[in-house]
């Protein structure tokens, strides 16, 4: 298994551009969701899923879209980026138990200038 | 709203104890967890507990428990350098599926 991946590993955006960032798992995990870790402020959530069709907003969506059309994959989209979204993003995945490991992605670095 | 604190740094000398503290504000989280993050790379879950425990034991990790007071620590005994991370805490608000996290606390060993 190759647990969960992210692409790209490192992105320089400028003010406006659109992206997305993709996260694939391959353990047949139900919960899927993003994070964002700045210094200082721990990681926090942006969008979860908790199966294919069903999303839903974390402490932190505004700028951001997601979308689940397949148990394997759930990217995160900048429609219009701002410097505020420079950030690490994490994608995880686990199955719906709260005693269930959250397996991490190795992180996205992205810089919005 | 939820916020889940945690102290920035910790510097211990290798063979002591570390011990990092965590304070959460939902009393009605039934599990709590702590999370480590080596540099560069994502979370690790280290251990968890079910708020019905006190203490939980695992290998050179004890957690502990005070549900009255909402505080939850994690203690490393002989502290190696391979320790040095950021280690978080999270918990899980009953009835969700969301993990909030702690502000992190990065631990430093000294050799």
């Amino acid at each position: 298994n190759a647990g969960v991946t992210q692409t790209p590993k490192f992105q320089v955006l400028k003010t406006g551009q659109s992206m997305t960032l993709q996260c694939a798992q391959d353990m047949n995990h139900e919960y899927m969701s993003w994070y964002r870790q700045d210094p200082g402020m721990g990681l926090r959530l942006i969008h979860y899923s908790v199966g294919a069709g069903i999303t839903d907003q974390g402490e932190v969506p505004n700028g951001y879209n997601v979308s689940r059309s397949t148990t394997e994959d759930f990217p995160l989209r900048l429609l219009s980026a701002a410097p505020s979204q420079t950030s690490v993003y994490f994608c995880a995945s686990s199955t719906k138990g709260p005693t269930d490991t959250q397996y991490f992605g190795p992180g996205t670095r992205l810089t919005v200038l | 709203g939820e916020d889940v604190e945690q102290s920035l740094f910790l510097s211990v000398r290798e063979g002591d104890s570390s011990v990092i503290n965590c304070t959460y504000t939902d009393s009605s989280s039934t599990y709590l967890y702590w999370y480590k993050q080596e540099p560069g790379a994502g979370l690790q879950l280290l251990t968890y507990i079910f708020s019905n425990m006190d203490m939980k034991q695992d290998q050179r990790l004890t957690v502990l428990l005070n549900k009255k007071d909402k505080h939850l620590s994690l203690r490393i005994a002989d502290t190696q350098t391979g320790d040095s991370a950021i280690y978080f805490c999270a918990e899980t608000p009953p009835g969700t599926y969301k993990y909030i996290f702690g502000t992190g606390t990065r631990l430093k060993v000294l050799a």
